[in-house]
């Protein structure tokens, strides 16, 4: 296993049109991360998923968004009618049961909304 | 609110000048803390964890050391390929192991 992978790398899109990315976390990881990242800022938090169970979101996540993790497995992370605001990094995370232990990125799926 | 602050912004090293990156925390009761290194266009690659205070932790040229208030990342002779942006980030005790990141410090290192 190579590590977190994300789907597709760049995504350029119109203004209005529907979105959806790809999370496979490292494969013994049940817990799950999508984080949103701009130009000169830190990751931040979208949403979390423990197996298959969507179990916290973020205010920043709004309707437009929807994330899902069936079977546990790998993670989609939907955004409906894109808006300009939108253009960032989207980042997924994996973590190893038990507590305090380190989340792994993966590279990122870069959006600009145009 | 669980803050992250770092700084400097950004920081300009000759290769061979040490220095220290610093990272002020507050957080309803700290879980960990944990250094990441991010490299343009890519995503952030973990370098330690810290969880008490008077914890530290080295990897190469990198020690990052933790009190109650503030980590610090100290870089001992840096080299050009240390350059990158590097992340500080906090997860709360009780959270759904969220991090809250700082909008961290570019570092270059000049040959």
């Amino acid at each position: 296993d190579t590590g977190v992978s994300q789907n597709p790398r760049h995504k350029i899109t119109k203004r209005g049109q529907n979105v959806t990315f790809r999370c496979d976390p490292i494969s013994e990881h049940n817990r799950l991360y999508w984080y949103r990242q701009t130009l000169g800022q830190g990751p931040e938090f979208l949403t979390y998923f423990q197996n298959e169970a969507q179990l916290e979101k973020s205010r920043l996540l709004s309707d437009r968004f929807s994330a899902e993790r069936p079977k546990g497995s790998f993670s989609t992370l939907e955004i409906q009618r894109t808006e300009q605001g939108d253009s960032a990094m989207y980042l997924c995370a994996s973590s190893a049961p038990g507590g305090g232990t380190e989340a792994f990125f993966g590279q990122g799926t870069r959006l600009t909304v145009v | 609110e669980d803050q992250v602050t770092q700084s400097p912004e950004a920081l300009r090293l000759q290769e061979g000048e040490s220095s220290s990156l610093n990272c002020s925390y507050t957080v309803s009761g700290l879980r960990g803390l944990f250094w990441y290194r991010q490299d343009p266009g890519k995503g952030p690659e973990f370098l330690f964890t810290l969880y008490s205070a008077g914890e530290e932790k080295e990897k190469e040229r990198l020690k990052a050391t933790l009190t109650k208030k503030e980590s610090f990342l100290h870089i001992t002779a840096p080299k050009p390929e240390d350059s990158a942006t590097y992340l500080c980030a906090v997860q709360a005790a009780g959270s759904a192991r969220q991090l809250t990141f700082g909008s961290g410090t570019q570092l270059t290192v000049l040959p």
